[in-house]
């Protein structure tokens, strides 16, 4: 069974940049079926997409942050990445990684979730 | 707030049927496909729905999709007492050229 675990940075400061990282287990993230996501949720609110990454490196983003973010492969660690820079306190959420995967018709959905990292941006 | 919209809260007694709808335009709920998630508390989101109406392996078929125009349903029946949660729904939007995600309907079971 595939799993995901994020892991990086808790607590920054204002301007510094979000650092964080998703590693995959139970499976490759080479495959061409999925897409590597990153989503947040701020404390008592909704989801916001951030972005994700294909296998082949193309990458979407959320264009309201498309400026500040971005997303890496790392296929020899078979993990990805989210860097968000310039941050302040309106980024503080838990940030998901996540899988999203498409079917015979190419409809995508999230099927796989990892359990969040709170991300606290505090001066 | 969100370009799909949702009703902040819902709620019903076990064994009732509820309804949690999600609004959106032609460039998103009207041109793509939705799917649901559910958040249990503290937990990560799960997808219940996808493709409009189409239910996971594993999710009971008391959970039900439907979409028509640039609006999409989630109905629940016989409501049980661990459906209590946060819905949200999710379609990606061709002018944004990004992904939404609704602004979330909390689900008490009264």
């Amino acid at each position: 069974q595939l799993h995901l675990q994020e892991s990086g940075s808790g607590l920054l400061k204002p301007s510094q940049t979000l650092s964080l990282t998703c590693a995959v287990s139970g499976g490759s993230i080479s495959s061409g079926y999925y897409s590597w996501s990153w989503i947040r949720q701020p404390p008592g609110k909704g989801l916001e997409w951030i972005g994700y990454i294909y296998h082949t490196g193309s990458t979407y983003y959320n264009p309201s942050l498309k400026n500040r973010v971005t997303i890496s492969l790392d296929m020899s660690n078979n993990q990805f990445s989210l860097k968000l820079s310039s941050v302040t306190a309106a980024d503080t959420a838990v940030y998901y990684c996540a899988r999203r995967v498409s079917d015979d018709s190419g409809d995508w959905r999230f099927d796989l979730w990892g359990l969040g990292n709170l991300v606290t941006v505090s001066s | 707030q969100s370009v799909l919209t949702q009703p902040p809260s819902a709620s019903g007694t076990p064994g009732q049927r509820v309804t949690i709808s999600c609004s959106g335009s032609s460039s998103n709920i009207g041109s793509n496909t939705v799917n649901w998630y559910q958040q249990l508390p503290g937990a990560a989101p799960k997808v219940i729905i996808h493709t409009n109406n189409q239910r996971p392996s594993g999710v009971p078929d008391r959970f039900s999709g439907s979409k028509s125009g640039s609006s999409a349903s989630l109905a629940i029946s016989g409501l049980q007492s661990e459906d209590e949660a946060d819905y949200y729904c999710e379609a990606w939007d061709d002018s944004l050229n990004g992904l939404l995600f609704g602004g979330g309907t909390k689900l008490t079971v009264l």
